[in-house]
């Protein structure tokens, strides 16, 4: 099922930088987008989300970025903390009842 | 601030038993969800579940999985015949509603380890 996909699976970035995660889609039908961060021995945890009627949804240091012509969206962390170093989830949903679809996961490492 | 519990916290069972995650969702929610990860891969969806009937399962669902809500609390997946290949971290999920509004909370799961 590569339905949603994250192609890099890591990512690091020096405090205090921006830290840009992708996402990419197949599914047309899919009709919102989350962002989960997932720390060791943790659940996944919500960090954002975003509509498709959207392109842009802000939440503190946290942006998520929406283009479905090009079935793609990213999230933009801004400053980037060593605390933010996590795995990070994007889940697509919408296309039944309440199943979402994962990507793979981006490693996140910030530098201090 | 409310969240979803799960116990265990590590499953260790042999191959062919049975075993049974529990999960307690958070009180006000009304649909739940079990979610595994293999080990190196993406966290799959395996079943929701709403006013005691499941709202959809995925192909990984088979007859060896069930799922039920004994009580007002609890919401349990039931694995009839574990195989190696059942080993997995599960995590349940709640939320109030399955739209768009209401976000899934996962709670921080079960690892298990089938020998």
């Amino acid at each position: 099922d590569q339905q949603v996909k994250q192609n890099s699976p890591s990512l690091s970035v020096q405090e205090g930088r921006i830290s840009i995660l992708n996402c990419d889609y197949t599914n047309s039908m899919f009709d919102y987008f989350l962002w989960y961060k997932k720390y060791p021995a943790e659940g996944p945890t919500f960090l954002i989300s975003i509509s498709s009627i959207k392109d842009k949804n802000e939440d503190g240091r946290f942006t998520v970025f929406l283009n479905k012509s090009a079935k793609h969206l990213s999230l933009h962390i801004v400053p980037s903390q060593p605390g933010d170093s996590a795995v990070y989830f994007c889940a697509a949903g919408g296309t039944s009842y309440g199943k979402l679809t994962f990507g793979q996961g981006t490693i996140l490492t910030v530098h201090p | 601030e409310p969240e979803v519990t799960q116990t265990p916290s590590h499953q260790v069972t042999q191959m062919g038993q049975e075993v049974i995650l529990r999960c307690v969702p958070i009180s006000n929610h009304l649909y739940f969800y079990w979610y595994r990860q293999i080990l190196g891969q993406k966290v799959e969806f395996l079943v929701s579940f709403y006013n005691n009937e499941i709202s959809e399962k995925s192909e990984i669902f088979d007859d060896q999985f069930s799922v039920e809500r004994p009580d007002g609390s609890n919401f349990t997946l039931k694995i009839r015949s574990t195989k190696l290949e059942d080993s997995a971290m599960y995590f349940c999920a709640s939320s109030v509603d399955p739209s768009a509004k209401n976000i899934q909370y996962f709670g921080a799961g079960t690892r298990l380890s089938v020998l």
